[in-house]
C-alpha cells in the first residue's frame, strides 16, 4: 500500500461543469502524475508535478488545471466538463530516491467520472 | 509512430501454455523499464522491472534489449489467474522531465 487515495471514486456530472478530482498521498513522495486510461488510447499523461507547486502539462492537458500546494494532495480540475473528459482518471506516484530512474509508478484505485 | 509499442492482443491460451509479450520504445533517453499487470476495472500494479542483463521472477521473465529498443515479457505455466491487461511501461528521464511513457496493453486470457 503506497499510501494513495483518490476522491471520489464515482462522479457523473453535466456537461459544462467544473469538477475536481482530489488524489492524496501519506508518504511525502515528490512526483506525482494525473493519467486518464480510455479504451484504445491506454494511459496518458495529463498533469504532473515535481513539488509543490511545480507542475508541468502532459499529453492531453486541454481542459484541464492541476493545484499543488501541499505535497500531499494533488488537485486536477477539469474547468467545464465536456462528454469528451468521460473517462477513468488515475492518480499515480513515483518515489525517487538514490536510484532515481528505477523506481516503480503506484496508483490511486482510480475515479471514474462520466459527463452527461 | 507510438513511443511505446506492443503486441497486438488478445492472446488466448490455454492453462499451463507459455505465452510470450513483445515490446518496442522509441525514444533513448529511456532509463528504466517495467511490465504492469492490471485487472479489469482496477488500477495498475507493477508485475517487475527489467534488468539489462534481463530478470526472472517465478513463471515471469523479462528481457532488455537495449540496442534493438526491445522489451518482452515471458509467462511460463500460464494459470486462470494470469488473465489480465500487460502494459509495457518506459520511464525517461532528463533533467525535470521524468515521465513514464505507457503502452497500450495486451490482453491475455487463460482459459481451462
Amino acid at each position: 500500500d503506497a499510501g494513495i487515495t483518490q476522491s471520489p471514486r464515482h462522479k457523473v456530472t453535466e456537461t459544462g461543469t467544473p469538477v475536481t478530482l482530489r488524489c492524496h498521498q501519506t508518504e511525502n513522495h515528490r512526483y506525482m502524475y494525473w493519467y486518464r486510461q480510455d479504451p484504445g488510447h491506454g494511459l496518458r499523461l495529463i498533469h504532473y508535478s515535481y513539488g509543490v507547486k511545480d507542475t508541468d502539462k502532459g499529453e492531453v492537458s486541454d481542459g484541464y488545471s492541476v493545484s499543488r500546494s501541499k505535497t500531499e494532495d494533488f488537485l486536477l480540475t477539469l474547468e467545464s466538463a465536456t462528454s469528451s473528459q468521460t473517462s477513468v482518471y488515475f492518480c499515480a506516484i513515483k518515489p525517487f530516491g538514490k536510484m532515481e530512474a528505477n523506481t516503480e509508478a503506484f496508483f490511486g484505485q482510480g475515479t471514474r467520472l462520466t459527463v452527461v | 509512430r507510438k513511443e511505446v509499442e506492443q503486441d497486438p492482443g488478445p492472446f488466448n491460451v490455454p492453462e499451463g501454455a507459455t505465452v510470450a509479450f513483445n515490446c518496442t520504445y522509441s525514444n533513448s533517453a529511456s532509463q528504466s523499464f517495467f511490465w504492469y499487470r492490471q485487472d479489469c476495472r482496477k488500477e495498475p500494479k507493477l508485475l517487475m522491472s527489467v534488468y539489462s542483463s534481463g530478470n526472472e521472477d517465478g513463471r515471469f521473465t523479462a528481457q532488455l534489449n537495449r540496442a534493438s529498443q526491445y522489451i518482452s515479457l515471458l509467462i511460463r505455466d500460464s494459470k486462470l489467474s494470469d488473465s489480465a491487461t500487460y502494459l509495457c511501461v518506459v520511464n525517461i528521464d532528463a533533467g525535470n522531465n521524468r515521465k513514464l511513457i505507457w503502452g497500450l496493453g495486451t490482453s491475455l486470457a487463460v482459459n481451462p
